[in-house]
């Protein structure tokens, strides 16, 4: 089984500053990682995923991740947020051998970020 | 561009009743999902299924069934709602078939946020 823990549950932040967004895992097989942004009253769209290679992920409006296999972390970041970016997070784990998993994911709890002027 | 539509995006419903949420996507993806989302807990699965007529428990199905008899429509039914399961209510699809699912994204709807009073 896996299980997900995203370490903030809300993080406040302004205009144009840095933003980490934390995420530790846990699996007893390798995973693949994804990270999710909710925007207000809207569902879920993928920002980007490591599924193998280069540690370093880029995912779309300048988000990347970085994974890091020792310390179970798949942390958000950003250098520098926009007013557009306050919206909820999730992290979320799949297991990445075949089996039954049909591509079920395990979330986090979520960190909602807001991005004041 | 992949569409995942939900039946409604607010629904309000007496404790007892039997209550219908339906989900249809258009990419024919082999994959649905049954999520609830609630503050603090992320999201949860509650069933899926991985063809027609075929479907697996989540994590949190008690008090939920599904139907799938068309491959593009996937339906939760809460055959007696409960105050307890008033939430947001998000169905997602990806493809794959058993094993192959992994490093596919799933692709979210809009939600359903259910009240039950």
């Amino acid at each position: 089984a896996q299980s997900v823990t995203q370490l903030d549950s809300q993080v406040p932040v302004f205009e144009e500053a840095p933003v980490e967004l934390r995420c530790n895992y846990s699996s007893s097989v390798s995973v693949y990682l994804f990270w999710y942004v909710q925007y207000p009253n809207q569902g879920l769209q993928l920002l980007l995923k490591y599924l193998s290679g280069s540690t370093l992920v880029k995912g779309i409006n300048g988000f990347e991740a970085e994974f890091n296999k020792s310390q179970t972390s798949f942390h958000l970041r950003k250098p520098s947020v926009h007013i557009s970016d306050t919206a909820e997070y999730f992290c979320a784990v799949r297991p990445n051998a075949g089996g039954t998993s049909y591509g079920k994911l395990t979330f986090g709890q979520g960190t909602i970020l807001t991005v004041h002027p | 561009d992949v569409k995942v539509t939900q039946s409604s995006r607010y629904l309000v419903k007496r404790t007892g009743e039997k209550v219908f949420l339906e989900c249809v996507q258009d990419m024919d993806h082999e994959n649905m999902f049954w999520y609830r989302q609630d503050p603090g807990l992320g999201l949860r699965l509650i069933y899926f299924s991985y063809d027609v007529k075929m479907k697996e428990k989540g994590d949190i199905p008690e008090g939920y069934s599904v139907s799938r008899e068309k491959k593009e429509r996937f339906s939760l039914i809460l055959e007696s709602a409960s105050t307890n399961q008033t939430s947001m209510y998000l169905c997602a699809s990806s493809f794959g078939h058993r094993g192959t699912s992994g490093t596919y994204e799933q692709y979210f709807g809009p939600g359903t946020r259910l009240t039950v009073t």
